[in-house]
């Protein structure tokens, strides 16, 4: 069974440029979640939907990040304009349906640096 | 509100030996997952184990064996005879509902461990 895809896996921009970021979660999959990994810091959840809609993006900061996934499979999280602190690996995850009990596993992650 | 605290920043052992790496909870909810995934250099976080907080029996898988003590909040991990290959950093995680059936993952800050020859 193939695993969550991500790409791209390193990116290097400038401040107040934009980047995007794809993820294809596991097959079968309602869930999927993008995370923010800070360097030295466990992940933190920016957004988590439920096949297309939205379950909690309370910690996106929508001022600037965005995501969608249009038909329920396939996301792009997206970053308008970046600031230095964006520097991070963003991690994308799914499982199978939604609730604590759901084991939730994890892509390879996009490295983005910000200069 | 759930936080995950590993005190523990960086371990550095000698191969073969055993290790334990520490993992303290918190959490209003009475019912509530928690995990180990393991991050190594490549970057994937690779899930370990589910324990749910009704289940306190030990867990061994080879290696691996995780302590999950619900009287002092705390789901301990320990690899046994150490190998090169354990060298990543192992994060502690706790679930719990937030908004309706929502779940949330809380992660701990991670601990580095070492392994050599």
């Amino acid at each position: 069974e193939a695993g969550v895809a991500q790409s791209p896996r390193y990116k290097i921009i400038e401040k107040r440029q934009s980047v995007a970021f794809w993820c294809n979660p596991i097959s079968g999959h309602a869930t999927l979640y993008w995370y923010q990994q800070i360097l030295g810091q466990g992940p933190k959840l920016l957004i988590q939907f439920q096949n297309n809609g939205v379950v909690d993006d309370s910690q996106l900061p929508k001022d600037r990040f965005s995501a969608e996934r249009l038909k329920g499979v396939d996301s792009t999280l997206k970053i308008q304009p970046a600031k230095l602190e964006d520097s991070a690996v963003y991690l994308c995850a799914s499982s199978p349906l939604r609730g604590r009990q759901e084991t939730q596993y994890f892509g390879p992650g996009t490295r983005l640096l910000v200069l | 509100a759930q936080k995950v605290t590993q005190a523990q920043t960086e371990i550095s052992v000698v191969e073969k030996e055993d290790v334990t790496l520490d993992c303290v909870y918190e959490t209003r909810d009475t019912t509530y997952y928690l995990f180990w995934y393991k991050q190594p250099p490549s970057g994937e976080l690779v899930f370990l184990i589910r324990r749910n907080s009704f289940d306190e029996q030990n867990e061994i898988s080879g290696r691996y064996s995780w302590n999950f003590q619900k009287s002092t909040s705390s789901f301990n991990f320990t690899i046994t005879a150490s190998q090169v290959v354990d060298s990543a950093v192992y994060f502690c995680a706790l679930s719990e509902a937030n908004t309706g059936t929502a779940s949330k993952l809380t992660f701990g800050t991670g601990t580095r461990l070492q392994v050599t020859l």
